[in-house]
């Protein structure tokens, strides 16, 4: 099993949808949460931490469930802008706190 | 510009030449990871390095490869006797603590003719 899953996508959605995305992560150790956006040929960057018990950035809603190893992305309310590829990244605890990226999940926002 | 920088941003090697890819990180940052990134995959960690220290290289192909980050001076991911495979985008990283947010640089795209 690999370390970080996530379904790769595409997901193709209708300007103003709300769209939602899962990670799983198989290691149990795991203590920090991110997710990134990265554009086509571009670095990725940070667009959120995940906190245990949930947090909102505008549109942007992130959660984490301990029990069953996973973290999801919620977009509400989709703009052309948000078409890109984001990334889930795990930490585990201890030893030398290597960020693990899974392959990402892109989403095309059409109009 | 405070974030990470990377050169070249585009680096054409033929077969069996050498690649040496640099990396600054943040002002204040001193942790620095190496990732590899082929076309329509995700990242994949090659190395991690505080100053003049490796921390965990077991993303780093045995051979070949080698990485460095001097007292003075940026991060070095070097590459010997490059072949067709090593095309790649390879991104920087730094973080301040180890463990929160990173930021990337802009990447070096590779490509070996």
């Amino acid at each position: 099993r690999k370390e970080v899953e996530q379904d790769p996508g595409p997901f193709n959605v209708p300007e103003g949808a709300t769209v939602a995305f899962n990670c799983t992560y198989s290691n149990s150790a795991s203590q920090s949460f991110f997710w990134y956006r990265q554009d086509c040929r571009k670095e990725p960057k940070l667009l959120m931490s995940v906190y245990s018990s949930g947090n909102e950035d505008g549109r942007f809603t992130a959660q984490l469930n301990r029990a069953s190893q996973y973290i999801s992305l919620l977009i509400r309310d989709s703009k052309l802008s948000d078409s890109a590829t984001y990334l889930c990244v795990v930490h585990a605890s201890g030893g030398s706190y290597i960020p693990t990226f899974g392959r990402g999940t892109s989403l095309i926002v059409h109009p | 510009n405070a974030g990470v920088m990377q050169n070249p941003r585009h680096l054409v090697r033929r077969r069996g030449q050498e690649a040496r890819l640099r990396c600054s990180p943040m002002k204040g940052h001193s942790h620095v990871y190496w990732y590899r990134q082929l076309p329509e995959e995700g990242l994949k960690f090659m190395v991690y390095l505080q100053k003049e220290n490796i921390i965990d290289e077991s993303g780093m192909p045995k051979e070949r490869f080698s990485a460095e980050f001097p007292k003075e001076g940026p991060s070095i991911l070097r590459i010997q006797q490059v072949v067709r495979g090593d095309s790649a985008a390879y991104f920087c990283a730094s973080s301040a603590e180890g463990r929160y947010g990173y930021t990337f640089g802009s990447g070096t795209r590779l490509t070996v003719v």
